[in-house]
């Protein structure tokens, strides 16, 4: 299975909103409401920001948003903060019962 | 407080199996919306999925390592474990355990790097 496809990085300035593709095929992303973001800063292990497309946990602030069309899902994070700069990763089901993550993304706050 | 904690080698021989256990406190194992994962991260790198298990017994793997992988539970002593065999330097990485709900890990552990070196 191959991974999913991430932008290598995005960057933002403090206060402006950014958008973070995770493409897959009819599968992976396409076929099931099962997609996953994880943020991740250096040394530490992954968090859950975004379950099942589109909700949140709870905790995870309300400027992280999360939306799927065709085999693309995207995560946004709106007023971004120097906090959210880190590392994220989708991860999606796939028809052969298992998961794939995504390339990964490195977000910088300028 | 629930906690996941891994423990492994450390070092790892060319050829040999690596095997990676991880405790689990303050849940119960046999819940029917849990899977229990294993995660790895080569440095630098990006996260691969390895395998998932159910109480029940299902696994699940990777098709680029199944052929070479092996993941147990046992809840009576709260831990599953993974084997690895036959690990080159590419098995080099930081593994993670992880607790699956769903469709998603919503818990993981810190983390135990295990290298591949002769």
């Amino acid at each position: 299975q191959s991974a999913l496809t991430q932008p290598a990085s995005v960057s933002g300035s403090p206060g402006q909103s950014i958008t973070i593709s995770c493409t897959g095929t009819s599968s992976d992303v396409g076929g099931y409401n099962s997609v996953s973001w994880y943020q991740q800063h250096p040394g530490k292990a992954p968090k859950l920001m975004i379950f099942d497309v589109s909700y949140r946990p709870s905790g995870v602030s309300d400027r992280f948003s999360g939306s799927k069309s065709g085999n693309t899902a995207s995560l946004t994070i709106s007023g971004l903060q120097a906090a959210d700069e880190a590392d994220y990763y989708c991860i999606a089901f796939t028809s052969s019962i298992t998961y794939v993550f995504g390339t990964g993304t490195k977000v910088t706050v300028l | 407080q629930f906690q996941l904690q891994e423990s492994g080698p450390g070092l790892v021989k060319p050829s040999e199996t690596l095997s990676l256990t991880c405790a689990v406190s303050g849940d119960s194992m046999t819940r029917d919306d849990y899977h229990w994962a294993w995660i790895r991260q080569p440095p630098g790198e990006g996260l691969e999925w390895i395998a998932n298990i159910h109480y029940t017994g299902a696994t699940y793997y990777n098709p680029s390592l199944k052929s070479r992988l092996t993941i147990s539970m046992d809840p009576s002593r709260n831990q599953f474990s993974l084997n690895v065999r036959s690990v080159t330097t590419a098995d080099t990485a930081i593994y993670y355990c992880a607790r699956w709900k769903g469709a998603s890990i919503d818990f993981w552990g810190q983390g135990t790097l295990v290298t591949v070196s002769s």
